[in-house]
């Protein structure tokens, strides 16, 4: 099974300011099968990010995804409010599907 | 536009069993595989399940397998996931999720509640 370590943990930061969000693998992922999702308190995860860098649907270009093999990145590149929430990254390789813990992203 | 709704959640004691169901509109069913996520309570999420379009594939996570079954009515836009066996660290919102092209998780639905507790 592949294992998803997302950090850091928690990041505080202000509205306006960059997010970096890094999601590391224990083992090479197909970039095609690398998603980030952003959920908040009450609600079910929203898909933000396929394929490692492809936008869903209706979601902002302040969001972006890169990265290949183990390491991958979600980038905010200026922090709204309705952005502080908990995001998770999830692959899918050998029959299965592994999410990283989370990252909450919280108002500094 | 994409609606995904679950039901058949509730209390159940450690030992029993439970149906989940989750009817989905807005899109061509019979084209996406369906899954199961869940989420413990403070905890992050845990793919359960996923059943492909004609329904010929299943697929399962180790902590289920052998004791849930996952099965869909293409007639009725419907996916079931049948629990046995249940145990407390199965307690969880479940969250029925159409399963995109590129094997993410495109829409979901709002969760239901499944608690394992005598």
């Amino acid at each position: 099974e592949i294992v998803l370590t997302q950090s850091p943990g928690t990041l505080s930061l202000s509205p306006g300011e960059r997010a970096t969000l890094s999601c590391r693998a224990s083992q090479s992922v197909s970039s095609n099968y690398l998603a980030w999702y952003q959920q908040k308190p009450g609600q079910a995860p929203r898909l933000l990010i396929y394929g490692a860098s492809s936008r869903a649907t209706g979601i902002p270009d302040r969001f972006s995804g890169s990265g290949s093999g183990t390491d991958f990145t979600l980038t905010i590149s200026r922090l709204e409010p309705e952005d502080f929430a908990v995001y998770y990254c999830q692959q899918y390789g050998s029959s299965s599907y592994t999410f990283g813990q989370g990252t909450k992203l919280e108002i500094k | 536009e994409v609606q995904v709704l679950e039901s058949g959640g509730g209390l159940v004691q450690p030992g029993g069993s439970l149906r989940l169901s989750c009817a989905a509109s807005g899109f061509t069913f019979s084209s996406y595989a369906m899954s199961w996520v869940r989420q413990a309570p403070g905890k992050g999420l845990e793919w359960v399940s996923s059943i492909s379009n004609s329904g010929g594939i299943t697929k399962y996570a180790d902590s289920v397998k052998g004791r849930f079954t996952i099965s869909r009515d293409n007639s009725k836009n419907t996916v079931n996931l049948q629990m046995n066996s249940l145990r407390a660290e199965d307690t969880a919102v479940y969250y029925c999720a159409v399963r995109g092209y590129s094997y993410s998780f495109d829409y979901w639905g709002q969760g239901i509640l499944v608690t394992v507790s005598s």
